[in-house]
C-alpha cells in the first residue's frame, strides 16, 4: 500500500519568508510525527499528534514552528520568518495507534533557506 | 536528560565479515529501543526494536541486537555483512506515553561495505 508521502520533496526559500510543509500519513494511521534531521543536530524530534488527543510540541525549538493536522489525517508543518539554521530535512512519520506502535518514515522535504 | 551515543561516526567492513555497530543510550526507566536505517535517497526504516522480554532481537535483513541493562547498551550485529548493507544506522530511544512515542536518536553511525 500507500506509504507516507510528504511534499514538496524540496523547498528553497528567501530568508524571513513563510513556508509550509505536508504530510500525508499512511491510512488509517492515527499517530503523527515530525522530526527534523540535520548536519549539526542530527535527528531531532519536533511534534507529535494522536487521535483527538492534544498534540506534543515539547520538541519545537522556537515558537515560529507550528503545526497542525486537520480531520485526523494530514499535516502542516509551518516555519514562519525562516532563518539560515532551519535549512534541514524534515522528515515525517505515522503510526497505526499510539504508544509505541512502530512509526514509518516519509521521504523528506528538505528544506534551503538562502 | 534521556540520549543516545554512537561512538563511531563511521565504520568500514569487508563484504562477507562480520559486523558490530554500538549503541549506549542514557534513560531512567526501561527503554524503548530501536535501530532504524537510511540508505542513500531512501527514508529510514526500521530494523528491530525492543520493548520487553528476551534481551536479543531479531530484524530483517539479517540483522540481530542485543540489550544489555547493565552496560546501558543496545548493540546492532549481523554475522556476515552484504555490500547493499552500506547505510547509515541510528539507534534510538523512545519516550512513550500512552499517546505516543517520540523517538530520541543517535547521531548515527555511517557503514561502508569494501571487496
Amino acid at each position: 500500500g500507500a506509504g507516507v508521502s510528504q511534499s514538496p520533496s524540496n523547498k528553497v526559500t528567501e530568508k524571513g519568508k513563510d513556508v509550509e510543509l505536508r504530510c500525508d500519513p499512511i491510512s488509517g494511521h492515527t499517530a503523527l510525527y515530525w522530526y527534523r534531521q540535520s548536519l549539526g543536530q542530527g535527528l531531532e524530534f519536533l511534534i507529535y499528534f494522536q487521535g483527538n488527543s492534544a498534540p506534543d510540541k515539547s520538541g519545537l525549538p522556537s515558537d515560529r514552528f507550528s503545526a497542525e493536522r486537520t480531520g485526523g489525517s494530514v499535516s502542516t508543518l509551518t516555519i514562519q520568518r525562516t532563518q539560515q539554521e532551519d535549512s534541514a530535512v524534515y522528515l515525517c512519520a505515522s503510526s497505526l495507534g499510539g504508544g509505541v506502535g512502530t512509526q514509518y518514515f516519509g521521504p523528506g522535504t528538505r528544506l534551503l533557506v538562502l | 536528560a534521556q540520549s543516545v551515543t554512537q561512538p563511531d561516526i563511521h565504520i568500514t567492513v569487508s563484504e562477507g565479515a562480520s559486523l558490530e555497530l554500538r549503541c549506549n543510550y542514557s534513560y531512567g526507566a526501561t527503554p524503548y529501543l530501536f535501530w532504524y536505517v537510511q540508505s542513500p535517497g531512501q527514508g529510514l526504516q526500521l530494523l528491530l526494536k525492543y520493548f520487553s522480554g528476551d534481551t536479543l532481537v531479531q530484524g530483517i535483513k539479517g540483522f540481530e541486537a542485543e540489550f544489555k541493562r547493565s552496560q546501558s547498551s543496545f548493540n546492532l550485529r549481523k554475522p556476515s555483512v552484504h555490500w547493499s548493507d552500506a547505510a547509515e544506522y541510528f539507534c534510538a530511544v523512545g519516550l512513550s506515553n500512552q499517546a505516543g512515542t517520540a523517538l530520541i536518536f543517535g547521531k548515527g553511525t555511517t557503514l561502508s561495505v569494501s571487496s
